[in-house]
């Protein structure tokens, strides 16, 4: 199975700050990477697809970069409705794996 | 809309057996595979199977293989999960998701159900 690190495991940051997330394949997943948000309660939440396609209503704050094995997401201007826990995916191979998770806090 | 609502979760023993339901709308529901996927404390998110549009290929995580069948009703517009010998660390929310198109993201999901297993 592929594994999915992410990191860091948590955060804390100012409203307005820029935010990055990262996320490493074990071996190499092309563009095959999703980003998900999931708040408190609640289904994860498609953010980012195919590494840096923005899914439709997605506020353009957020954004994808990478291919093969390492991947980022930034919120450009973090927001006080982005308090969530993100997730990347992989999608290149079944199993379908998930990161471990980072969870976004708000000083 | 599109919309996934599944149902069937509870509590339930060790070693019995528990059917997952995702009732799907808003979407041409024959065309796309459907995930189920389930989150613990422990583990996280957890792909558990996922079964093609017209449910002829069935895919499943090494832990619950042999155990789980996934399988669809594309004249209900339901997918299924029939979970058979539970075990404690099956216990999560279970999650039905919608895969956007092959190899892509799961776009849509449910609210999810919870199955806890305990004597």
């Amino acid at each position: 199975d592929i594994q999915m690190t992410q990191s860091p495991s948590s955060l804390s940051a100012s409203v307005g700050d820029r935010v990055t997330i990262t996320c490493r394949a074990s071996q190499s997943i092309s563009s095959y990477l999703n980003w998900y948000q999931q708040k408190p309660g609640k289904a994860p939440k498609l953010l980012i697809y195919a590494a840096s396609s923005l899914q439709s209503g997605v506020p353009s704050r957020f954004s994808g970069t990478g291919s093969g094995t390492d991947f980022t997401l930034t919120i450009s201007s973090l927001q006080p409705e982005d308090l969530a826990t993100y997730y990347c995916q992989q999608s290149s191979l079944t199993p379908r794996t998930f990161g471990q998770g980072t969870k976004v806090e708000i000083k | 809309q599109v919309q996934l609502v599944e149902s069937g979760g509870g509590v339930v023993q060790p070693g019995r057996s528990l059917r997952l339901s995702c009732a799907a709308s808003g979407f041409t529901f024959n065309n796309y595979a459907i995930h189920w996927v389930r989150q613990s404390p422990a583990k996280g998110l957890e792909w558990v199977a996922v079964i093609s549009s017209d449910g002829n290929n069935k895919y499943y995580a090494d832990s619950v293989k042999d155990r789980f069948t996934v399988s669809r009703d594309n004249s209900k517009n339901t997918l299924y999960l029939q979970m058979n010998s539970l075990r404690a660390e099956d216990t999560a929310v279970y999650y039905c998701a919608k895969e956007s198109m092959r190899r892509g993201p799961n776009d849509y999901w449910g609210q999810g159900t919870l199955v806890t297993v305990s004597s």
